[in-house]
């Protein structure tokens, strides 16, 4: 079973909304990964969360907070989006390091 | 760091020719390559992958791809396309850091046309 689930599929919200990302994997893997994807463009890495350790994107704003409750939940709490934050928000898993990274289906985010 | 250059934004081909998808990476040591699939609005689905060992490795959907150290390439082929195969491709790269995991750095992709 190599499946990633992530909720909402779809979320559209205000600037000045607080709004959470759901993404959740029972492969039993330990790193598990959120990168945003423009139109047209490849997924970007954001963060990473591997053995409860966080590694952070610098280039990503504090706007963006993830969370990882435990090894098969992670969370990505979103506080005073920008529309240019609009996107598709992919969630992956991994075994760890040099292993091949699975894909959830992405929350389409709008912000307006 | 480590980067991916895919040449071509887009391939146009006939259904039941052959494709080859080219993928070039930079990197100091011998990388994580990974090839995904995206259809609209989707989720990336692993084609294939290479760690180690035979440079050709043999993928899911009738994909392979092929492992050349010499040229820093990774290009996917497939003998016969399908209607089905119309969609993005990257290429991706995966280095160690150590840390325990690693993030992708992604090629921008190559959108696939299949004509019937």
């Amino acid at each position: 079973d190599t499946e990633v689930t992530q909720t909402p599929k779809h979320l559209v919200m205000g600037m000045t909304n607080k709004k959470s990302l759901k993404c959740e994997q029972h492969m039993g893997h330990r790193a598990m990964y959120w990168y945003k994807q423009k139109a047209k463009k490849p997924p970007e890495l954001m963060f990473v969360y591997s053995y409860e350790k966080l590694s952070i994107n610098e280039s990503v704003p504090s706007r963006f907070s993830p969370e990882c409750p435990n090894s098969s939940l992670l969370n990505l709490h979103l506080h005073a989006l920008q529309p240019e934050d609009s996107a598709l928000y992919l969630c992956a898993s991994s075994q760890g390091e040099g292993t091949a990274q699975y894909f959830g289906p992405g929350t389409r985010l709008t912000v307006l | 760091a480590q980067s991916v250059t895919q040449p071509d934004i887009h391939i146009t081909v006939s259904e039941g020719a052959s494709l080859e998808l080219r993928c070039n990476y930079s990197y100091g040591a011998t990388p994580y390559l990974f090839w995904y699939v995206q259809s609209p609005g989707q989720g990336l689905q692993l084609l294939l992958k290479y760690f180690s060992g035979d440079t050709l490795v043999q993928g899911i959907k009738g994909f392979e791809a092929e492992f050349k150290r010499s040229q820093s390439s990774f290009n996917l082929r497939k003998p016969s396309v399908h209607w089905s195969d119309a969609a993005e491709y990257f290429c991706a790269v995966g280095a160690g850091s150590g840390g325990g995991a690693d993030g992708l750095t992604f090629g921008k992709g190559t959108h696939l046309i299949i004509q019937p």
